[in-house]
């Protein structure tokens, strides 16, 4: 049972475009969320985060937007650059960001960003 | 930020052995878990090591298979016992930092198990 969904596999995008990831979850119990990046060879690294008592959060280029009622998170990177490809995970936990570690993750979505 | 090293970074094994993984953070943490990334799959948690006693396990992983030992505060073991090609994944360590948030959890490097 795939509680946290990451539908597409890849994406290409340009650089200096928007690149913007989707995540798709079931579990309603589910009140925190995490986008992680990842490098081949290398462990993820945390990107950004939001809790479900807001529906955006930014940090410089990536903003997380949320729809709890369509239980559904996107990822915008703007602008896009060739540095940014990596996996990109969506992470997703209960109890509001403390129950330390209890992440469920998606399959990951592979970004190139084209120069 | 932590550094955290895991040991070996990858191995290929003969079935029916078993790997020891080790991680080694140079900060003081306050958790620490083992994930497993299978071949096209997302990352699935195994445990939480908790230091001086048994492993808290996630459904589906018993202690007999991934025996995790947790000594002291920056420094815990993964097991993969009784190996069968199914077990070839990423294993993944992961560390809380003492004093910091839920959302600064650092990953380690991985170690790419390959079973025969």
């Amino acid at each position: 049972d795939q509680q946290v969904k990451q539908n597409s596999p890849s994406l290409s995008v340009q650089e200096g475009r928007i690149s913007i990831l989707n995540c798709d979850y079931t579990n309603s119990m589910f009140d925190y969320f995490l986008w992680y990046k990842k490098y081949p060879a290398e462990g993820p690294t945390f990107l950004i985060s939001i809790s479900s008592i807001k529906d955006k959060n930014e940090d410089g280029r990536f903003t997380v937007f949320l729809n709890k009622s369509a239980k559904h998170l996107s990822l915008h990177i703007v602008p896009s650059q060739p540095g940014d490809s990596a996996v990109y995970f969506c992470a997703a936990s209960e109890g509001g960001g403390t129950s330390y570690g209890k992440l469920t993750f998606g399959q990951g979505t592979i970004l190139t960003v084209h120069p | 930020s932590a550094v955290i090293s895991q040991k070996p970074s990858r191995d290929i094994c003969q079935r029916g052995t078993s790997l020891t993984i080790q991680c080694q953070v140079d900060s003081q943490v306050t958790m620490m878990f083992w994930y497993r990334q299978q071949p096209g799959q997302s990352l699935t948690l195994i445990a939480t090591a908790n230091q001086g006693s048994e492993a808290t396990y996630e459904s589906g992983f018993v202690i007999d298979k991934f025996p995790i030992s947790r000594p002291n505060l920056t420094f815990s073991t993964l097991t993969v016992s009784n190996m069968s090609p199914e077990d070839s994944s990423i294993y993944l360590c992961s560390v809380v930092l003492l004093g910091q948030g839920f959302d600064e959890q650092f990953f380690g490097p991985g170690t790419r198990l390959t079973v025969l």
